[in-house]
């Protein structure tokens, strides 16, 4: 069975700092991996998505994503934290096939934006 | 937006009675999730289905089961609440074939006293 750490439950920047989320997956076959967000009384919505084309993905928000196969890492970033940024991040990995696909979740990722 | 409700939104019930929360989706997809979601734990999968009356269980079936008689409405009953099943429940809609990605819905948080 596959499975998502994402290290640190709660990370805290100062605005306009570097944001960098870590995920590390376990995979036995080439994954499909995804982060999402949650602002507070929300849903998940979906930031970005790696489907094994480009290894750097580009997300919603500013923020990115860099597929390591050797790492098996898939690590979320974003240059410079607004304080819009501050919520739960989730890192998902699919597993499953012919229909049974299905989305195995990291424990979630507090971020939070001081001034 | 990919038309996904839930309803209720909120709901308070006592424990050993039923309960039935319900996901509804406008835009025909095959496959539809539900998931809970409690502090520490990040979401966990319950049930899933891959098509009218096609279902299977997920993580966390215990206690839950869900029915799905038309593509567009996929329920999740509680047969008899328990103060563990207070949770944040989630609704996920896949697009298909080739999408692996998932969209969610808004919610419903059931407290079970």
């Amino acid at each position: 069975a596959q499975s998502v750490t994402q290290l640190g439950s709660h990370v805290s920047v100062s605005e306009g700092a570097l944001v960098l989320l870590r995920c590390n997956y376990s995979s036995s076959v080439p994954p499909y991996l995804f982060w999402y967000v949650q602002y507070p009384n929300q849903g998940l919505q979906l930031l970005l998505k790696y489907t094994s084309a480009a290894t750097l993905v580009k997300g919603i928000n500013g923020f990115e994503a860099e597929f390591k196969k050797s790492e098996t890492s898939f690590h979320l970033t974003k240059p410079s934290a607004h304080m819009s940024d501050a919520a739960e991040y989730f890192c998902a990995v699919s597993e499953g096939q012919g229909g049974s696909e299905k989305l195995v979740f990291g424990k979630g990722t507090k971020l939070t934006v001081n001034p | 937006d990919a038309g996904i409700t839930q309803s209720p939104r909120h709901k308070v019930t006592e424990t050993g009675t039923p309960v039935t929360l319900r996901c509804h989706q406008t835009e025909n997809h095959r496959y539809m999730y539900w998931y809970r979601q409690d502090p520490g734990h990040g979401l966990r999968l319950i049930h899933y289905s891959y098509g009218v009356k096609d279902t299977d269980k997920g993580e966390v079936s215990d206690g839950y089961s869900v029915s799905r008689s038309k593509t567009e409405d996929f329920l999740l009953t509680l047969e008899s609440a328990t103060s563990s099943q207070t949770s944040v429940y989630f609704c996920a809609i896949r697009p298909g074939q080739g999408h692996y990605e998932q969209y969610f819905g808004p919610g419903t948080r059931l407290t079970v006293t």
